[in-house]
């Protein structure tokens, strides 16, 4: 069974501009989280999709966003990249049922310069 | 304002003796534990869970120990053995379950031979 997979892995952009990021689930797996991983805060919950809908959302502003399509692979933006937007962004796939046993990937790592 | 704290960044233990992680919560809303464990280059792989129901869920030689009134929870490795040297990650959740996680800063566990 293939795992959840992320692309892309590294990526290095300069501040201002835009990144999308990739992640495909487990199949069978509706919902897909995004966490940020930062040295100094750890892992954060971004946001959480099942069958397309955001389901849950966590405290950072609206220059992140996400969407997932039908076949529950799932993007995440971020727009006018800052200096400490610099992280690795996780993505976790489930089946969706509230336990919390979530399937992460390898993450991408994304560098703002 | 951290709401899940693992207050070792680091613990080494011998081969063969008991590893024990610690984790202090402070929101009381939280009500399902888990601990993730993660490899260097690799996403956090669930390990264990508990609900705020039980005191205790064992799964081979890792056991959950939950302390509501405390808001403590531990988890225990016997015995531990070189492979569990990894990152390991405290996480909570509210409301019954849910893929939104809070996590702890985590705790590096290295097994010496």
């Amino acid at each position: 069974k293939a795992g959840v997979t992320q692309t892309p892995r590294y990526l290095i952009k300069t501040r201002g501009q835009q990144v999308t990021l990739s992640c495909s689930p487990i199949s069978g797996h509706r919902s897909v989280s995004w966490y940020q991983q930062t040295p100094g805060q750890g892992l954060q919950f971004l946001f959480e999709y099942f069958s397309e809908t955001q389901r849950n959302k966590g405290n950072f502003p609206g220059r992140f966003s996400g969407r997932q399509f039908s076949n529950s692979r799932s993007e995440m933006n971020v727009s006018t990249l800052e200096l400490g937007d610099s992280a690795l962004y996780l993505c976790a796939s489930s089946v969706g049922d509230y336990t919390g046993e979530l399937f992460f990937g390898e993450g991408s790592r994304l560098t703002v310069l | 304002d951290q709401q899940v704290k693992q207050n070792s960044p680091s613990l080494s233990v011998q081969e063969g003796r008991i590893s024990i992680l610690n984790c202090d919560y402070t929101n009381s809303m939280f009500d399902y534990f888990l601990w993730y464990k993660k490899y260097p280059a690799e996403g956090p792989t669930f390990l264990i869970s508990i609900s705020s129901i039980k005191d205790k869920n064992e799964d081979g030689r890792f056991t959950v120990f939950l302390n509501k009134s405390a808001k403590h929870l531990s988890l225990h490795i016997v015995p531990s053995q070189p492979g569990d040297s990894a990152v390991y990650f405290c996480a909570a959740s509210a409301k019954g379950g849910s893929e939104k996680l809070v996590f702890g800063k985590g705790t590096k566990l290295t097994v010496n031979p």
